[in-house]
Parts: structure tokens; sequence; C-alpha cells
């Protein structure tokens, strides 16, 4: 039981190019979830999605697009990186429909450089 | 809008001291409340939650109380290790069928032998 994993860990992108993080989750759960953490700002989220087939704004979704794939696996891509976007990438995963007291449950983290 | 407001650090404190950091929050409604916790390196992890006013989590001997009345949910622990050095992250579920955490912006200890 693996929990929560993403890839790559780390990546290093010039200004421009694009690419996607993945991330999969083996319990089974509905809602999964995309974080950016930078120093000072804690966690903010980007996208999630409540259930397959569903994806809605966070609080910082401009230059991100996300995917849904099926009910393990939920995508993020950047399609043209810019310098701000340096950040590290959590994805997080959640049962869904327990209401207000859901625990998500959160991957290792992504660390992007964007140069 | 939620929002949570923790006490800024770093807080470094010796093996053995007594831990308390700050988290105010703002809602509507009745929110659930969390702590996470950052290891280095590595992802979030919950430590501890509650679901209703009075509720008290705890785990691996961290508590914190759901204080409606002063909207705080305060984490308390009678003697830290070294090994909880890390970064406190507390989070609200603002509840009904909204599934998104609102974090705090994380509080770093350090424990010194």
């Amino acid at each position: 039981n693996a929990g929560v994993t993403q890839t790559p860990k780390f990546q290093v992108l010039k200004t421009g190019q694009s690419m996607t993080l993945q991330c999969a989750q083996d319990m089974n759960h509905n809602s999964m979830y995309w974080y950016r953490q930078d120093p000072g700002m804690g966690l903010r989220l980007i996208y999630y999605s409540a259930s397959e087939g569903t994806t809605d704004k966070g609080e910082v979704p401009n230059g991100y697009n996300v995917s849904r794939l099926n009910k393990r696996e939920f995508s993020l891509r950047l399609e043209s990186a810019a310098p701000s976007q340096t950040s590290v990438y959590f994805c997080a995963s959640s049962q869904g429909g327990a209401g207000q007291g859901d625990t998500q449950y959160f991957g290792p983290g992504t660390r992007l450089t964007v140069l | 809008g939620n929002s949570v407001t923790q006490m800024e650090g770093p807080v470094t404190l010796s093996e053995e001291a007594f831990l308390t950091i700050n988290c105010t929050y703002t809602a509507t409604g009745y929110p659930s409340l969390f702590w996470y916790v950052q290891y280095p390196g590595e992802g979030l992890q919950l430590l501890l939650k509650a679901t209703k006013a009075d509720d008290k989590g705890s785990n691996k001997g961290f508590e914190a109380t759901y204080r409606k009345e002063t909207t705080s949910f305060h984490l308390e622990k009678g003697s830290v290790q070294v090994s909880d050095s890390a970064v406190y992250f507390c989070a609200l579920n603002g509840g009904g069928s909204n599934y998104k955490l609102t974090f705090g912006k994380g509080t770093l200890l350090t424990v010194n032998p």
C-alpha cells in the first residue's frame, strides 16, 4: 500500500517549457487535490477533483491544467512554465463524501524549478 | 471567506520543554479543524483533528481543543523531543460539500537536545 505517489521528485525547466506532474493513489479515494507550497505562504490549492470525471479550480489555478485520468490518477500540467511557478507541488487524496471531517493524505511532493 | 492564522516561527525549544503553537480561524458555519505535520523532505501527515466544538484531538502526545467561543485550535505538547522538529500546519475544512482545506502558513519547530 503505497498511499499517494508523485513523479518526478525533482524537475528543472526553462521558461516556456511544458511538463506534466503525475499523481496516483491506491486507497480507492474519490477526491484528489493539487497544492503548491511556497515559503511563508503555506499550501495553496491549485485544482481539485471531488470525484472521477469532475475538476474544479482552487485558489491559484492560472497557468495550470489538470486531468482526472481515472479514479487513481490526477495529473497537473504546466503548458508554458514561468519562474513564478517555481515551487514544491503536493498531490493529496481523500475519501470524499465524508463531510468536513474528511482527512487528506499527501504525497511526498515534486520540487520544480523554472529558470 | 475562510482563513487560518497561526503563530509565526521559527520556534526553538530544548528537549522536554512545553510546546504551544497558536492557531485561530475565521469561517462561516461549523468547520472541522486539523493539525498537519511536515518532517524535513516529506509530505504532510495528519497529526490530529476535531470536527465539532469542544472536541479534543490527540496523537503522539500532541493535543488541541476546538474552541468555538475563541475560534481557536491551539496545539500543545507537554514534553517535546528532538524528533518533533518539523513544520506544523493548522488547517480547516469549511464544511458542507466543500472538500477544500484552508491552511495556515506553517510554524517551524526546532527542538535541541
